[in-house]
């Protein structure tokens, strides 16, 4: 199985600022890798698949990177509404799994 | 507009069976891989299982792989999870979530989840 890490487990970011959240696979996954987006209450949000593409309707402020076992989610200037919390994910084989979680709360 | 219904979730003792069922709309369901993803109360996202379109590729995480078995019946625009000899910590919410197009093993519509809660 594919461990998936991500870091920082909490970022307090100030709204209007970057924010760069990391994931790591425990192998490679190739560009096999997808970014969610979950607010309390609510399911998970697909924003960014095959590492770089974002899904349909996300808007361009969200871009990732990365390939290999490092990958990078970037917001570039963070809105009220992008406060959540976001997992990466590999599907480059099964078991699918899931990182733990990137808490992006208002500083 | 794509709706993925679940039902099924509730309150189960150690041991005991459970069957979950999503109702799919609003795409054509036969010509997507389905999934389902659990979360524990305030803990992260763990994918349970998932199905091909026709049901010839089958997937399990290693936590419920013997115990669960997925479905989908594709005539009832219907996916399953009968899911037996339930434990504690399978207590979660168990969110439906359809495969997308582009991007494999990725899901690009989830239901709003129906809670399991196993509890003697």
């Amino acid at each position: 199985e594919i461990v998936m890490t991500q870091s920082p487990a909490t970022l307090s970011v100030s709204p209007g600022e970057r924010a760069t959240l990391s994931c790591r696979a425990s192998q490679s996954v190739s560009s096999n890798l997808a970014w969610y987006q979950q607010k309390p209450g609510q399911a998970p949000r697909l924003l960014i698949y095959g590492a770089s593409t974002r899904a349909t309707g996300i808007p361009a402020r969200f871009s990732g990177s990365g390939s290999g076992t490092e990958f990078t989610l970037t917001i570039s200037s963070l809105q009220s509404e992008d406060f959540a919390v976001y997992y990466c994910q590999q599907y480059n084989n099964w078991p699918l799994t899931f990182g733990p979680g990137t808490k992006v709360d208002i500083k | 507009e794509v709706q993925l219904v679940e039902s099924g979730g509730g309150l189960v003792q150690p041991g005991r069976s459970l069957r979950l069922s999503c109702a799919a709309s609003g795409f054509t369901f036969d010509d997507y891989a389905m999934h389902w993803v659990r979360q524990a109360p305030g803990k992260g996202l763990e994918w349970v299982s998932g199905i091909s379109w026709n049901s010839g590729s089958i997937g399990y995480a290693d936590s419920v792989k013997g115990r669960f078995t997925i479905s989908r019946d594709n005539a009832k625009n219907s996916l399953y999870l009968q899911m037996n000899s339930l434990r504690a910590e399978d207590t979660a919410l168990y969110y439906c979530a359809k495969g997308a197009a582009a991007g494999g093993g990725t899901f690009d519509y989830w239901g709003q989840g129906t809670l399991v809660t196993v509890s003697s």
